[in-house]
């Protein structure tokens, strides 16, 4: 299956603490992407890693890819309630024309 | 402007009917998708064309059918509607370019089959 496996499948935190979830797949990747839908809503890119990278940044956001464990990690750091969301990642194989999604990971951040 | 926009958002029509979901992007990308979200929220690739050519036809049935008549288009459309149809079909669009580019989504299409 070239799906990433998004792991926990939900999570709950307070809000302001760090949130982590976890993407594994299983053959060789060029990249790695995270989005996030909020409810009713498309899905919208969040960050893009490649197989070369290790550790990516973008605002709170940080993104690790362990290419010899085939995993990779989102961390969001002081959650906010718009954070509510699922996330999904996807592994980019050498076709680009093809962005597949696993079930994802739905945040609830608590006041 | 809205980067890739679907018509309609919202549609219910009643089983045995054909039904068809516009898509157009105006971000100049080659790559065009079409997803299927069920009620569990599983997001399933259905068809990817780049530059008009079919590529990814993954396991969907024939009453499916997409149209691609230039590279800013692909529409859905859908024969004899079942009941298990109904879902959120989303389009994308993004670059084939070497090593990968982002994905942009339109708003979804909310189909119930009644």
């Amino acid at each position: 299956s070239q799906q990433g496996e998004e792991d926990p499948q939900a999570l709950s935190i307070q809000e302001g603490e760090n949130a982590t979830m976890n993407c594994s797949y299983k053959t060789s990747i060029n990249n790695l992407q995270w989005y996030r839908q909020n409810s009713g809503r498309g899905l919208v890119h969040l960050i893009l890693i490649r197989s070369n990278e290790r550790e990516k940044h973008s605002g709170r956001l940080r993104v690790t890819l362990d290419t010899s464990k085939k995993s990779s990690s989102l961390l969001i750091t002081a959650s906010r309630a718009a954070d509510t969301a699922s996330y999904f990642c996807a592994p980019g194989y050498s076709s680009a024309s093809k962005i597949i999604f696993g079930s994802g990971t739905r945040l609830s951040i608590r006041p | 402007d809205t980067a890739v926009s679907q018509t309609p958002k919202y549609l219910v029509t009643q089983m045995g009917n054909d039904k068809s979901i516009k898509c157009e992007q105006n971000l100049g990308h080659d790559t065009m998708y079409w997803y299927k979200q069920d009620s569990k929220k599983f997001l399933k690739i259905m068809f990817s064309y780049n530059n008009k050519e079919l590529i990814i036809n993954e396991t969907v049935p024939n009453r499916f059918s997409p149209k691609s008549p230039d590279k800013a288009h692909l529409n859905l459309h859908i024969n004899s509607l079942e009941l298990g149809d109904s879902a959120v079909y989303f389009c994308a669009s993004s670059y084939s370019g070497t090593g990968g580019t982002e994905a942009f989504f339109g708003q979804g299409t909310r189909l119930t089959v009644v």
